[in-house]
């Protein structure tokens, strides 16, 4: 079946730099990828929506120039974030939909820690 | 936007009982409704969803009942068992590959034995 491949699975990283985070489908192409952020206790919250070969949809009250959403190709989406700071510590995790349906299938997600 | 609202935000239940989880949803142009179980630091699993040309849909010891009008939806797990024991979300969507899912704010299901 369909599946999403996210990596890295987790990472530390210092205040201050910048991390990126991949989200690949690996049996079809993925036209558009949303992103979500997941803090501790608390529910999954949309960030973005990455668009191949176009600019990324962000939600409202997210940095666009903090996170930044690349999706250069069918199978690959990226998410950015710069200058991170503590407050930017959660878990990160991507999906997307085959075409035609509407099945979700996520990525198996990225724990940040900004130290 | 779409806005989705998940009832109790945690639920205790003995082995063998049954665990009903509510939400409602606001937008009436959404059209799937997907129920995900979250264990701790992993991906949201599907669990069952729903379309809204169908009031209900069951699968083993999971079922899910949806009322357009109401605009509300629910997943009603029976003979739970211990593995049971996780976070739930409710989720809307307009359906598509470009719709987003709206998730609800998750309800920690606790079975006890």
């Amino acid at each position: 079946g369909a599946v999403v491949s996210q990596h890295p699975s987790w990472v530390i990283c210092k205040s201050g730099t910048s991390v990126k985070i991949e989200c690949r489908s690996l049996d079809f192409q993925a036209t558009t990828m949303f992103w979500y952020r997941q803090f501790p206790k608390q529910s999954l919250m949309l960030m973005a929506t990455s668009n191949e070969g176009s600019k990324a949809t962000y939600e409202q009250g997210v940095e666009k120039d903090k996170f930044l959403i690349n999706h250069a190709s069918l199978t690959l989406s990226t998410l950015t974030v710069t200058s991170a700071h503590p407050e930017d510590s959660s878990f990160y995790i991507c999906s997307t939909r085959t075409g035609g349906g509407n099945t979700i299938y996520f990525g198996e997600g990225s724990w940040l820690t900004v130290v | 936007g779409e806005n989705v609202e998940q009832h109790p935000s945690t639920l205790s239940v003995q082995e063998g009982d049954s665990a009903v989880i509510k939400c409602t949803y606001s937008d009436s142009a959404s059209n799937y409704f997907p129920w995900y179980k979250q264990e701790l630091g992993k991906r949201p699993q599907l669990i069952i969803d729903i379309r809204s040309n169908v009031g209900e849909k069951k699968d083993q010891r999971i079922a899910v009942t949806l009322n357009k009008t109401a605009k509300h939806f629910s997943l009603h797990i029976t003979e739970t068992q211990p593995e049971d024991s996780a976070v739930y979300f409710c989720a809307a969507s307009m359906g598509g590959t470009a719709s987003k899912l709206t998730f609800g704010t998750g309800t920690r299901l606790q079975v006890t034995l």
